[in-house]
């Protein structure tokens, strides 16, 4: 059974600084996902990494996958009040079962001025 | 535009009562999935189905129950025997290919009253 589990749950960080989150995942999971939610909102998708070493950036946020180290990060760069949200990684795996998707409890991050 | 569209956005039920929601996906998805989200809790998955006439019990499945008739449209009941239904629920689809993202719903806020 696939566990997937986040740190920090809770992060609050001064605009232009930086800051990574972690996903540590328990089995073997070929794809791992990074969803962004604000509140009283649905997921938005970030970012889909689906091979060791697999590196995706968008604007301030860049995710990366360790599969061997079973660890997602998601790096934060200069860091603005907007990206204040709550972000979750999810794990899951490939082929045709698209058993759904494992998710983390998610880390709550404020962005301070 | 295609989407996922979750109605109603607010949902009150009374004890004892049986509800559904509707989840209808335009997107030509095969796999639909329905998830619970409590406060400050990631999302736990309640079943899915990967295609038409067939789904299965996902992780906290006691108390829903689903239908699959049509590939668009996968309605959640939530019977009385969910002593605790208060939560916010999500709709998700997905191709069942690898790498392919998921889609999620703008959610049903369930309150038991």
């Amino acid at each position: 059974e696939l566990k997937v589990e986040q740190n920090p749950l809770f992060l609050s960080m001064q605009e232009g600084k930086n800051y990574t989150i972690y996903c540590n995942y328990s089995t073997t999971s070929d794809r791992l996902y990074w969803y962004r939610q604000d509140p009283g909102k649905s997921l938005e998708s970030l970012f889909v990494l689906l091979s060791n070493g697999a590196v995706k950036q968008e604007g301030r946020l860049m995710a990366s996958l360790d599969t061997k180290a079973r660890l997602s990060t998601l790096h934060i760069t200069a860091a603005v009040h907007d990206l204040s949200a709550t972000y979750f990684c999810a794990g899951g795996y490939s082929g045709g079962g698209a058993d759904g998707l494992t998710f983390g409890k998610g880390t709550h991050l404020i962005i301070q001025p | 535009d295609g989407g996922i569209t979750q109605s109603p956005k607010y949902l009150f039920r009374k004890e004892g009562q049986n509800v559904t929601l509707s989840c209808e996906q335009n997107l030509n998805h095969d796999a639909m999935y329905w998830y619970r989200q409590d406060p400050g809790q990631g999302l736990r998955l309640i079943y899915y189905s990967q295609i038409v006439n067939d789904f299965q019990k996902g992780d906290i499945a006691e108390g829903y129950s689903v239908s699959r008739e049509k590939k668009e449209s996968f309605p959640l009941t939530v019977t009385s025997a969910q002593k605790n239904p208060t939560a916010f629920y999500l709709c998700a689809s997905t191709r069942r290919q690898a790498g392919y993202g998921y889609t999620f719903g703008s959610g049903t806020r369930l309150t038991v009253v």
